[in-house]
C-alpha cells in the first residue's frame, strides 16, 4: 500500500483566517514532506520532516507552520495567507529521506 | 547545481503508437532518477526510478525508461500509448548520496496527449 491521504481536498479561506491541512500515511515511512505546486509548474519543496523532526525549511514564510504530531501525521497550519499562496499543496512520504517519495492527492487552496 | 530539462512542453501521439517523453539531467556525481505522472487536480504518482544496475528500468502501467549516462538522459517510453496515458509527466533527479536528505529537483513537466 503506497497511499498518502490529504484533507481537505479543497479549501477556500480569507486572508485573516486560520486553517490547517492534514496529511496521513500508514506505510511506516519516517520522512514526510510538504510541497507547493502552482498551475503548470513542478512541485516546490517547503518542508522536510525526518523522524518527526523538522530537518529542512526551504525559507518558507512564517504564515506557514508545519507540525508533525506523530510518525503518521503531518499538518500544515495556515494563517494570514496572501492570494499568491493559492496553489495545490502536496504531502509526500518516504521510508527515509533517501528513498522514493510517494505523494498524496493534494489540497487545492484558494486564498481570497 | 542540479537541474532537469524536459525539452518538450507537450507531446502528441496517436493511440497505439509508441511514445517517448524526453528528460536530460545535470547532477554532481551519480544520479537517482525518477518519473512521476500527474493527472488533472491530482497528486504525483510514482512511475519508476533508476538507482543502479540495468539501464532499462520497467515501471507501472507498461512504462519504461532508459538511463544513458553518456548523454545524461532518462527518457520515458511506452510501446503502445493509451488515451488514459494523457497526463502531465515529471522527471526528477537527486544525487546518489546517502547520509541525509538530498534535494529532489523536478523538471517543468511534459504534457502527454494521446489522440484516439
Amino acid at each position: 500500500d503506497t497511499e498518502v491521504t490529504q484533507t481537505p481536498k479543497h479549501l477556500v479561506m480569507g486572508m485573516t483566517n486560520k486553517k490547517s491541512l492534514k496529511c496521513e500515511q500508514h506505510m511506516g515511512h519516517r520522512a514526510m514532506y510538504w510541497y507547493k505546486q502552482k498551475a503548470k509548474k513542478p512541485p516546490e519543496l517547503m518542508f522536510v520532516y525526518s523522524y518527526e523532526k523538522l530537518s529542512i525549511n526551504e525559507s518558507v514564510p512564517s504564515r506557514f507552520s508545519p507540525e508533525c504530531p506523530n510518525s503518521s501525521l503531518l499538518n500544515l497550519h495556515l494563517h494570514a495567507l496572501q492570494p499568491e499562496d493559492s496553489a495545490l499543496y502536496l504531502c509526500a512520504s518516504s521510508q527515509g529521506v533517501v528513498e522514493t517519495q510517494y505523494f498524496g492527492p493534494g489540497t487545492r487552496l484558494l486564498v481570497l | 547545481a542540479q537541474s532537469v530539462a524536459q525539452p518538450e512542453d507537450q507531446v502528441n501521439v496517436a493511440e497505439g503508437n509508441p511514445l517517448t517523453v524526453k528528460c536530460t539531467y545535470s547532477v554532481s556525481g551519480n544520479p537517482y532518477l525518477f518519473w512521476y505522472v500527474q493527472y488533472p487536480n491530482r497528486g504525483l504518482q510514482f512511475l519508476l526510478k533508476y538507482i543502479t544496475g540495468d539501464n532499462l528500468v520497467k515501471g507501472s502501467y507498461g512504462f519504461e525508461a532508459e538511463f544513458n549516462k553518456s548523454q545524461t538522459s532518462f527518457h520515458l517510453k511506452k510501446p503502445s500509448a493509451l488515451v488514459s496515458d494523457s497526463a502531465l509527466y515529471f522527471c526528477a533527479v537527486r544525487p546518489a548520496l546517502s547520509g541525509g536528505y538530498q534535494k529532489v529537483t523536478f523538471g517543468i513537466g511534459t504534457k502527454l496527449q494521446v489522440i484516439p
